[in-house]
């Protein structure tokens, strides 16, 4: 167990809908991360927040956002849902933003578009 | 060209064989390469971390990274039916987890 909760885990959903994630991560970890895995793009960087600000984007479309909440909780907002959205979205969490290579990942959530 | 190139296999090895998994890449700046493994229905987790060129060991897990090739590898010997996995790679060049480029992931199963 990583420490890293996700919800929902699973979520069906129409196009033009809009659906949000939600993230709580590992206990004192302040940066978190998002990230979409598809099978034919593998894992994509979407987003990243430390204690509450923004710190960088990926390759995150104009139709998504996100926020961190002072409770360091994060939520994943996705908004006029196409069908090239279904894929699997992961929040990872670290300690700090400049500590590199151990992101600790959820379990993800499972988003499908029909 | 992706800047991370990952065979995405499947790979299937019988309990007790060698794997051998790689990575090439194009981005001369990565200095830092990971391996990350991730069972199914479950999100990644880190194995094993290198910071530029040579060797890394731990018990049954071997990581490489040739920069002059721009090629790493990650050897699993004695591999046992709990290695099965899909394992991704993943390099970066600044210090910093935002800048991480992952590997599409290597679907390995080891029969018993």
């Amino acid at each position: 167990d990583s420490g890293v909760t996700q919800t929902p885990k699973h979520l069906i959903t129409a196009t033009g809908q809009r659906v949000t994630l939600r993230c709580s991560p590992r206990s004192g970890d302040l940066s978190v991360y998002w990230y979409q895995q598809s099978l034919d793009q593998g894992l994509q960087f979407l987003i990243q927040y430390y204690n509450g600000e923004e710190r960088a984007k990926g390759n995150i479309l104009e139709r998504f956002s996100a926020q961190q909440f002072p409770d360091l909780h994060s939520e994943l907002n996705l908004s006029s849902l196409e069908l090239g959205d279904s894929a699997l979205y992961f929040c990872a969490s670290s300690l700090d933003r400049l500590q590199t290579g151990e992101l600790f990942f959820g379990e993800g959530s499972r988003l499908t578009v029909l | 060209q992706k800047e991370v190139e990952q065979d995405p296999g499947p790979l299937s090895v019988p309990e007790g064989a060698i794997v051998s998994l790689n990575c090439t890449y194009s981005n001369s700046a990565f200095q830092y390469f990971m391996w990350y493994r991730q069972y199914s229905r479950k999100g990644p987790e880190l194995l094993m971390y290198t910071y530029s060129s040579g060797n890394k060991e731990d018990g049954r897990f071997t990581a490489q990274v040739d920069k002059s090739s721009k090629y790493i590898s990650l050897f699993i010997r004695d591999s046992q039916p709990s290695d099965s996995a899909t394992y991704l790679c993943a390099m970066s060049a600044l210090e910093n987890n935002n800048d991480m480029r992952f590997g599409a992931g290597t679907r390995l199963t080891v029969k018993p």
